[in-house]
Protein backbone atom coordinates (compact mmCIF):
# COMPACT_ATOMS: atom_id res chain seq x y z
CA UNK A 1 0.00 0.00 0.00
CA UNK A 2 1.49 3.01 -0.98
CA UNK A 3 -0.84 5.96 0.95
CA UNK A 4 -0.58 7.36 3.44
CA UNK A 5 -0.45 5.64 7.27
CA UNK A 6 -0.82 6.39 10.76
CA UNK A 7 -0.03 4.33 14.16
CA UNK A 8 -1.90 3.20 15.99
CA UNK A 9 -5.77 3.63 14.97
CA UNK A 10 -7.13 4.00 18.22
CA UNK A 11 -5.80 4.91 21.28
CA UNK A 12 -7.26 5.26 25.03
CA UNK A 13 -5.68 6.89 27.57
CA UNK A 14 -6.11 8.54 31.18
CA UNK A 15 -6.01 12.29 31.43
CA UNK A 16 -2.82 13.43 32.25
CA UNK A 17 -0.71 10.47 30.23
CA UNK A 18 1.20 11.58 27.47
CA UNK A 19 0.23 10.11 24.03
CA UNK A 20 2.34 9.66 20.47
CA UNK A 21 1.09 9.31 16.98
CA UNK A 22 3.17 8.18 13.80
CA UNK A 23 2.51 9.19 10.39
CA UNK A 24 3.88 7.70 7.35
CA UNK A 25 3.25 10.09 4.01
CA UNK A 26 3.61 8.77 0.75
CA UNK A 27 7.65 8.48 -0.09
CA UNK A 28 7.76 11.41 -2.47
CA UNK A 29 5.90 14.00 -0.69
CA UNK A 30 7.75 16.86 0.86
CA UNK A 31 4.73 18.32 2.63
CA UNK A 32 3.40 16.12 5.71
CA UNK A 33 0.30 18.12 7.40
CA UNK A 34 -1.53 17.27 10.72
CA UNK A 35 -5.43 18.22 11.38
CA UNK A 36 -7.20 17.95 14.46
CA UNK A 37 -11.38 16.67 13.51
CA UNK A 38 -13.81 16.84 16.21
CA UNK A 39 -16.94 15.24 16.99
CA UNK A 40 -19.17 16.78 14.07
CA UNK A 41 -16.72 19.03 12.71
CA UNK A 42 -14.35 19.20 9.45
CA UNK A 43 -11.09 19.02 10.62
CA UNK A 44 -8.82 21.57 11.51
CA UNK A 45 -5.14 22.47 10.45
CA UNK A 46 -2.78 21.87 13.30
CA UNK A 47 0.84 21.97 11.50
CA UNK A 48 3.09 20.96 8.58
CA UNK A 49 6.05 20.58 7.76
CA UNK A 50 7.75 20.81 4.31
CA UNK A 51 10.55 18.17 4.49
CA UNK A 52 12.34 18.26 8.26
CA UNK A 53 11.07 21.87 8.57
CA UNK A 54 7.85 22.93 11.18
CA UNK A 55 6.84 25.90 8.69
CA UNK A 56 3.41 26.73 10.35
CA UNK A 57 1.27 25.50 13.75
CA UNK A 58 -2.01 27.03 14.23
CA UNK A 59 -3.19 28.72 17.15
CA UNK A 60 -5.09 25.43 18.28
CA UNK A 61 -1.24 23.71 18.83
CA UNK A 62 -1.26 24.30 22.55
CA UNK A 63 2.42 24.07 24.51
CA UNK A 64 1.57 20.58 25.58
CA UNK A 65 1.49 19.56 21.59
CA UNK A 66 4.64 19.07 19.77
CA UNK A 67 5.34 17.45 16.35
CA UNK A 68 8.72 16.55 14.43
CA UNK A 69 9.63 14.98 11.38
CA UNK A 70 13.21 14.75 12.00
CA UNK A 71 14.15 13.12 8.86
CA UNK A 72 11.75 14.49 6.38
CA UNK A 73 10.24 11.26 6.21
CA UNK A 74 7.69 10.12 9.08
CA UNK A 75 6.32 12.40 11.25
CA UNK A 76 5.20 12.56 14.96
CA UNK A 77 2.43 14.11 16.68
CA UNK A 78 3.22 13.95 20.86
CA UNK A 79 0.17 14.87 23.50
CA UNK A 80 1.86 16.16 26.91
CA UNK A 81 -0.32 16.20 29.89
CA UNK A 82 -3.50 15.14 28.10
CA UNK A 83 -6.83 16.16 28.65
CA UNK A 84 -10.52 15.29 27.64
CA UNK A 85 -10.60 18.05 25.21
CA UNK A 86 -7.35 16.63 23.31
CA UNK A 87 -10.49 13.62 22.63
CA UNK A 88 -10.59 13.48 18.76
CA UNK A 89 -9.73 12.17 15.41
CA UNK A 90 -5.72 13.34 14.65
CA UNK A 91 -5.23 13.68 10.65
CA UNK A 92 -2.01 13.05 8.57
CA UNK A 93 -2.30 14.52 5.24
CA UNK A 94 1.27 14.91 2.94
CA UNK A 95 1.61 16.67 -0.76
CA UNK A 96 4.29 17.05 -2.89
CA UNK A 97 5.72 20.33 -3.45
CA UNK A 98 5.64 21.44 -7.10
CA UNK A 99 4.36 24.84 -8.36
CA UNK A 100 1.08 26.45 -6.83
CA UNK A 101 -1.34 24.39 -4.66
CA UNK A 102 -1.30 20.47 -4.51
CA UNK A 103 -3.78 17.99 -3.37
CA UNK A 104 -3.09 16.48 -0.11
CA UNK A 105 -3.51 12.93 0.77
CA UNK A 106 -5.07 11.64 3.96
CA UNK A 107 -4.50 9.07 6.56
CA UNK A 108 -7.03 6.76 8.07
CA UNK A 109 -6.60 8.78 11.26
CA UNK A 110 -6.06 8.47 14.73
CA UNK A 111 -8.83 8.34 17.25
CA UNK A 112 -7.69 9.65 20.52
CA UNK A 113 -9.93 8.95 23.74
CA UNK A 114 -9.09 10.75 27.21
CA UNK A 115 -10.85 9.33 30.03
CA UNK B 1 -9.99 35.14 6.62
CA UNK B 2 -10.87 32.40 4.43
CA UNK B 3 -13.36 29.97 5.67
CA UNK B 4 -15.96 27.25 4.50
CA UNK B 5 -19.78 26.90 5.07
CA UNK B 6 -22.03 24.16 4.30
CA UNK B 7 -25.03 24.99 5.62
CA UNK B 8 -27.08 21.94 5.78
CA UNK B 9 -25.71 19.53 8.96
CA UNK B 10 -27.53 16.55 7.70
CA UNK B 11 -29.61 15.43 4.57
CA UNK B 12 -32.12 12.65 4.08
CA UNK B 13 -32.70 11.40 0.26
CA UNK B 14 -34.57 8.58 -1.11
CA UNK B 15 -32.88 6.01 -2.82
CA UNK B 16 -32.72 7.07 -6.51
CA UNK B 17 -33.30 10.69 -6.22
CA UNK B 18 -31.17 13.16 -7.02
CA UNK B 19 -28.40 14.83 -4.32
CA UNK B 20 -27.07 18.50 -4.05
CA UNK B 21 -25.04 19.54 -1.17
CA UNK B 22 -24.42 23.26 -0.77
CA UNK B 23 -21.37 24.65 -0.28
CA UNK B 24 -20.04 28.47 0.11
CA UNK B 25 -16.97 29.49 0.13
CA UNK B 26 -14.86 32.79 1.55
CA UNK B 27 -11.23 33.34 -0.03
CA UNK B 28 -9.82 36.44 -1.66
CA UNK B 29 -8.65 35.12 -4.64
CA UNK B 30 -9.60 32.18 -7.13
CA UNK B 31 -9.76 29.15 -4.86
CA UNK B 32 -8.48 25.62 -5.09
CA UNK B 33 -12.01 23.69 -4.12
CA UNK B 34 -12.70 19.90 -2.66
CA UNK B 35 -15.45 17.58 -2.35
CA UNK B 36 -14.11 14.53 0.58
CA UNK B 37 -16.35 12.15 1.83
CA UNK B 38 -16.37 10.32 5.08
CA UNK B 39 -17.39 6.77 6.28
CA UNK B 40 -17.63 6.12 9.46
CA UNK B 41 -14.12 5.31 10.74
CA UNK B 42 -12.42 5.92 7.56
CA UNK B 43 -10.14 8.75 6.01
CA UNK B 44 -11.22 11.49 4.23
CA UNK B 45 -11.47 10.27 0.13
CA UNK B 46 -11.69 12.68 -2.20
CA UNK B 47 -14.19 12.84 -4.89
CA UNK B 48 -13.59 15.92 -7.09
CA UNK B 49 -11.32 19.33 -7.11
CA UNK B 50 -11.78 22.54 -8.68
CA UNK B 51 -8.72 24.22 -9.61
CA UNK B 52 -8.93 26.07 -13.21
CA UNK B 53 -10.73 25.84 -15.98
CA UNK B 54 -14.23 24.57 -16.57
CA UNK B 55 -16.83 25.30 -13.80
CA UNK B 56 -18.04 21.63 -13.86
CA UNK B 57 -16.41 19.25 -12.67
CA UNK B 58 -16.46 15.36 -12.78
CA UNK B 59 -15.49 13.25 -10.01
CA UNK B 60 -15.66 10.00 -8.86
CA UNK B 61 -18.64 7.63 -7.70
CA UNK B 62 -21.07 9.52 -10.18
CA UNK B 63 -20.25 12.75 -8.63
CA UNK B 64 -19.99 16.46 -10.10
CA UNK B 65 -19.89 19.99 -8.45
CA UNK B 66 -20.25 23.51 -10.16
CA UNK B 67 -18.08 25.98 -9.01
CA UNK B 68 -20.11 29.80 -9.35
CA UNK B 69 -17.51 32.38 -9.11
CA UNK B 70 -20.38 35.20 -8.65
CA UNK B 71 -21.84 33.13 -5.85
CA UNK B 72 -19.20 31.91 -4.14
CA UNK B 73 -20.23 28.45 -4.09
CA UNK B 74 -18.90 24.77 -4.91
CA UNK B 75 -22.10 22.48 -4.54
CA UNK B 76 -22.07 18.85 -5.00
CA UNK B 77 -24.48 16.94 -7.21
CA UNK B 78 -25.22 13.43 -7.71
CA UNK B 79 -28.54 12.50 -10.30
CA UNK B 80 -29.27 9.15 -8.08
CA UNK B 81 -27.97 8.38 -4.81
CA UNK B 82 -27.00 4.67 -3.48
CA UNK B 83 -27.56 3.65 0.16
CA UNK B 84 -23.64 2.70 -0.11
CA UNK B 85 -23.15 6.60 -0.69
CA UNK B 86 -24.53 7.81 2.81
CA UNK B 87 -21.30 9.13 4.45
CA UNK B 88 -19.85 12.75 5.56
CA UNK B 89 -19.45 15.08 2.41
CA UNK B 90 -16.73 17.34 3.36
CA UNK B 91 -16.31 20.68 1.44
CA UNK B 92 -13.16 22.18 1.76
CA UNK B 93 -10.75 25.46 0.05
CA UNK B 94 -6.99 25.09 -0.64
CA UNK B 95 -5.14 28.37 0.71
CA UNK B 96 -2.15 29.42 -1.44
CA UNK B 97 -0.69 31.29 1.99
CA UNK B 98 1.02 29.25 4.82
CA UNK B 99 1.89 26.63 3.21
CA UNK B 100 -1.72 25.34 1.22
CA UNK B 101 -2.99 23.85 4.29
CA UNK B 102 -6.46 22.70 3.50
CA UNK B 103 -10.13 24.52 5.41
CA UNK B 104 -12.53 22.59 5.19
CA UNK B 105 -16.42 22.81 6.32
CA UNK B 106 -17.96 21.10 9.21
CA UNK B 107 -19.42 19.00 7.01
CA UNK B 108 -23.33 17.37 5.88
CA UNK B 109 -24.14 14.12 7.14
CA UNK B 110 -26.32 12.08 4.03
CA UNK B 111 -28.71 9.96 4.83
CA UNK B 112 -30.19 7.17 2.61
CA UNK B 113 -33.37 5.74 3.43
CA UNK B 114 -34.60 2.99 1.25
Amino acid sequence: DTGVSQNPRHKITKRGQNVTFRCDPISEHNRLYWYRQTLGQGPEFLTYFQNEAQLEKSRLLSDRFSAERPKGSFSTLEIQRTEQGDSAMYLCASSRVAGSYNEQFFGPGTRLTVL
Amino acid sequence: AQSVTQPDIHITVSEGASLELRCNYSYGATPYLFWYVQSPGQGLQLLLKYFSGDTLVQGIKGFEAEFKRSQSSFNLRKPSVHWSDAAEYFCAVGAVTGGFKTIFGAGTRLFVKA
